[in-house]
């Protein structure tokens, strides 16, 4: 089983400040890795897949790179929105696997 | 527009049963590899199984395996998870998921889940 491994847990910053969050596999998944976003209460919400192509409707702020064992989601300028627990997931190899997952809180 | 209705969860003793369903519209359903993702409460998400369209093959968590049976009726749009010898830490939201491309499993439409509560 390929593990993910996000860091950090948890990332403090305010509005208008851009985010890194980190994504890293136990073994290469090659590109075969998405981003999600959850809020509380709601279904997760693709954001990225195929390490760096944006689903459909996702802005522009959004930003997914890396391939092989290391990727990062970036948000370039952090929107009231976007604060919410963010998962990678990969489909290289079954079993499917997600990270544990990291949230984004408003400093 | 997609939409993707689960129904069957419910509370259920230890070593009890449940069978979930999944009502699908909108799109080809028997075109798609479909799959059930859980969350428990407070927790991340973790994929639980997936059936390819034709319905001949399955995958499994491994947690699940042999006591969970993911399929379809691609007549009907509908899919399903039989889970038998429920244990406490299948207490989670069950949620039907559907991927973005037919065989490439990164879920882009999800259901608004079915909780399924394992207790005595």
């Amino acid at each position: 089983e390929i593990v993910l491994t996000q860091s950090p847990a948890t990332l403090s910053l305010s509005p208008g400040e851009r985010a890194t969050l980190s994504c890293r596999a136990s073994q290469s998944v090659s590109i075969s890795l998405a981003w999600y976003q959850q809020k509380p209460g709601q279904a997760p919400r693709l954001l990225i897949y195929d390490a760096s192509s944006r689903a459909t409707g996702i802005p522009d702020r959004f930003s997914g790179s890396g391939s092989g064992t290391d990727f990062a989601l970036t948000i370039s300028s952090l929107e009231p929105e976007d604060f919410a627990v963010y998962y990678c997931q990969q489909r290289y190899n079954w079993p499917l696997t997600f990270g544990q997952g990291t949230r984004l809180d408003i400093k | 527009e997609v939409q993707l209705l689960e129904s069957g969860g419910g509370l259920v003793q230890p070593g009890g049963s449940l069978r979930l369903s999944c009502a699908a519209s909108g799109f080809m359903f028997s075109s798609y590899t479909m799959a059930w993702v859980r969350q428990a409460p407070g927790k991340g998400l973790e994929w639980v199984s997936s059936i390819v369209d034709h319905g001949g093959s399955t995958f499994y968590a491994d947690p699940v395996k042999g006591r969970f049976t993911i399929s379809r009726d691609n007549s009907k749009n509908t899919l399903c998870l039989q889970m038998n010898s429920l244990r406490a830490e299948d207490t989670a939201v069950y949620y039907c998921a559907k991927p973005t491309m037919p065989t490439k499993s990164y879920f882009d439409s999800w259901g608004q889940g079915t909780l399924v509560t394992v207790s005595s």
